[in-house]
């Protein structure tokens, strides 16, 4: 059976920290990884690896994936209370559908 | 910015009863789906619908389901006899190329009591 898990399950930090969120993946014919932030209730793309060890970055946060290790992570630099969300990560299978993960929720304090 | 607009917002329905969750993709988007999120769950495929035809569905997705594209604008999700776990939050994404690209809507959230 298809799976991604995510670690931790929460965060809590103060504004200004660093966090690594982690994604691992057990599945069969990957296509693609993608990150998600997901505040209220949408689910919003942040970045999508197909690419083992290329870097996608957007402002504060960067992500890459390791094919060898089935796996990828999303960090944030500078941390600000607008971060808060849980982050989603959920990967593309050749059927065409999006496979997720439980998800990290972080909380950032001022 | 071009969107997917789901209605209604919050849906409340006794047990047993058929709801239609709707969903209007982005205007020139071809593949569509439909997502739930049982609170504090993770978020599970439902369903995948191309060229006027179910493309997958998922174990969930049993004979209580079905999807259908009325007017060409329209896609909605229609469960005919609510079931208490049925309560979760129901998405519905659109893309133009495919599950990589999907764009989600706001979720209709249902509660069925």
């Amino acid at each position: 059976e298809d799976k991604v898990v995510q670690s931790p399950l929460s965060l809590v930090v103060h504004e200004g920290d660093t966090v690594t969120l982690n994604c691992s993946y057990e599945v069969t014919n990957f296509r693609s990884l993608l990150w998600y932030k997901q505040e209220k209730k949408a689910p919003t793309f942040l970045f999508m690896l197909t690419s083992s060890g290329i870097e996608k970055k957007s402002g504060r946060l960067s992500s890459i994936l390791d094919k060898k290790e089935l796996s990828s992570i999303l960090n944030i630099t500078a941390t600000q209370t607008g971060d808060s969300a849980i982050y989603l990560c959920a990967v593309v299978v050749n059927t065409d559908k999006l496979i997720f993960g439980t998800g990290t929720r972080l909380q950032v304090f001022p | 910015e071009p969107e997917v607009t789901q209605t209604p917002s919050h849906q409340v329905t006794q047990m047993g009863q058929e709801v239609i969750l709707r969903c209007v993709p982005i205007s020139n988007h071809l593949y569509f789906y439909w997502y739930r999120q049982i609170l504090g769950q993770k978020v599970e495929f439902l369903v995948s619908f191309y060229n006027n035809e179910i493309s997958e569905k998922s174990e969930i997705f049993d004979d209580q389901f079905s999807v259908e594209r009325p007017d060409g604008s329209n896609f909605t999700l229609k469960i005919r006899s609510t079931k208490l776990e049925d309560s979760a939050m129901y998405f519905c994404a659109s893309s133009e190329t495919g599950a990589t690209e999907a764009f989600f809507g706001q979720g209709t959230r249902l509660t069925v009591v």
